[in-house]
């Protein structure tokens, strides 16, 4: 799973401010998924990704994130106006579309002050 | 909707002693099931999986047996050492797109701590 890279692996923010995390996939792997861990909790999914496309975003908070995978370079997850309870860490997780396993990046740990 | 209950922690071991965690699901069709290991600080890590009925899978000397029966698939290992203190995720894969590949759905997680 080393192979999934995310950035930054911490982030502080205050309140108002815009957070922007990345995750660049395994190489090979088409599909990028999203998770958050909020303290003490398990792994939520968020949005699904595939090259240029929204695949399921059914896991997004419906105002302020916004994802994307461009055809180029790294999947990106938008958080607009960051609240306190937007705190936690973020994780990127790439599989391919034929086995069902996902391999985890290291994630991004958001803290909002 | 699918979704995977396991059982609360945290656990405390002693060295040697046997662990159990329940992981019990609900799905519809045939999904995959795995075990995730996060160790503190880091990301997670696929510890192991089973892809379909009575499938064991296992890896560390832990296993965990797919049992559709029961819709569990409960983690053990028989000796438990200070290194196995981490949490543990249990999760299914619903299969959801192209046949191949969904999105995980992962249980609360179980926190084991293991003493000398």
């Amino acid at each position: 799973n080393a192979g999934v890279m995310q950035n930054p692996r911490h982030l502080v923010r205050r309140r108002g401010q815009e957070a922007r995390l990345r995750c660049s996939p395994m190489k090979g792997h088409s599909h990028v998924y999203w998770y958050r861990q909020l303290p003490e909790e398990g792994l939520k999914f968020m949005v699904y990704l595939q090259k240029e496309n929204i695949i399921d975003e059914s896991g997004m908070p419906k105002e302020r994130f916004s994802a994307e995978f461009p055809k180029e370079g790294p999947s990106i997850l938008r958080i607009q106006q960051v609240v306190r309870g937007d705190s936690a860490a973020y994780f990127c997780a790439s599989g391919t579309s034929v086995t069902g396993e996902l391999f985890f990046g290291e994630g991004s740990r958001l803290t909002v002050l | 909707g699918n979704s995977v209950t396991q059982m609360e922690g945290p656990v405390t071991l002693s060295e040697e002693a046997f662990l159990t965690i329940n992981c019990t699901y609900t799905a519809t069709g045939y999904p995959s099931l795995f075990w995730y290991v996060q160790y503190p600080g880091e990301g997670l890590q696929l510890l192991l999986k089973a892809t379909k009925a009575d499938d064991k899978g296992s890896n560390k000397g832990f296993e965990a047996t797919y049992r559709k029966e029961t819709t569990s698939f409960h983690l053990e290992k028989g000796s438990v050492q200070v290194s196995d203190s981490a949490v543990y995720f249990c999760a299914l894969s619903d299969h959801g797109y192209g046949g191949s590949q969904g999105n995980l759905i992962f249980g609360k997680g179980t926190k084991l701590s293991v003493k000398p």
